[in-house]
């Protein structure tokens, strides 16, 4: 099966900064990389995704790159606020031919005010 | 909306008790999943329906029973519950044909005592 590696565990950042998050994948006939954030005794929910068709994806202070060639995938957060706090997961396809998600183990983000 | 939804929200139990997550959505997705999340570990599949009818493990399946009981309907069993199974317990859904996201309910805390 599928299998993500995702650093750093934790990231600990000054308001204002920019935070970035990489995962690498081991299946390369993945094709959907999707980015879920969670915050603190809630449920992931997704904030950005990216498809193998393409290289780069911005929605305003989130943008995630996408390497096929050397398989892996970033999550990037520009002007980080108090609120972005949170954990991070990126995750992959898995399975015979269906979306199976795979995730990485997280990314704890602290934005310091 | 209400998306998908999981119960109960906590519970306690006593090694060697039983129990039955309950998972159900209404979106009309085809697949849905059980994952476990502990500390440091992510989000780990435990077993997964990619359509109505069919069920297959994952990567964390000991211990634990699947039911697919209709498209909506998706249920976790612990037939003899141990202290390694205290978790926080996610359902989710997605569809298959395109890749998509996966929704997720709102989580189980269940603690083996």
């Amino acid at each position: 099966g599928e299998n993500v590696e995702q650093h750093p565990s934790t990231l600990s950042v000054q308001e204002g900064d920019s935070a970035v998050i990489k995962c690498t994948y081991s299946d390369s006939a993945s094709n959907y990389f999707p980015w879920y954030k969670q915050e603190l005794g809630k449920r992931p929910q997704l904030i950005i995704d990216i498809r193998s068709n393409v290289g780069e994806k911005k929605d305003q202070r989130i943008a995630v790159t996408l390497n096929k060639t050397a398989k892996h995938f970033s999550l990037h957060i520009t002007e980080t606020q108090p609120e972005d706090s949170a954990v991070y997961f990126c995750a992959a396809k898995w399975g015979r031919g269906s979306y199976i998600p795979t995730f990485g183990r997280g990314t704890s983000l602290i934005v310091h005010p | 909306n209400a998306g998908v939804t999981q119960t109960p929200k906590f519970q306690v139990l006593k090694t060697g008790q039983s129990m039955t997550l309950q998972c159900a959505q209404d979106m009309n997705h085809n697949s849905m999943y059980w994952y476990r999340q502990d500390p440091g570990m992510g989000l780990r599949l435990i077993y997964y329906s990619a359509s109505e009818g069919t069920t297959d493990k994952g990567e964390v399946p000991n211990g634990y029973n699947v039911s697919r009981l209709n498209k909506r309907e998706f249920s976790l069993r612990l037939e003899s519950a141990a202290p390694s199974q205290t978790s926080v317990y996610f359902c989710a859904s997605s569809e298959v044909q395109f890749n998509t996201e996966a929704f997720f309910g709102q989580g189980t805390r269940l603690t083996v005592v």
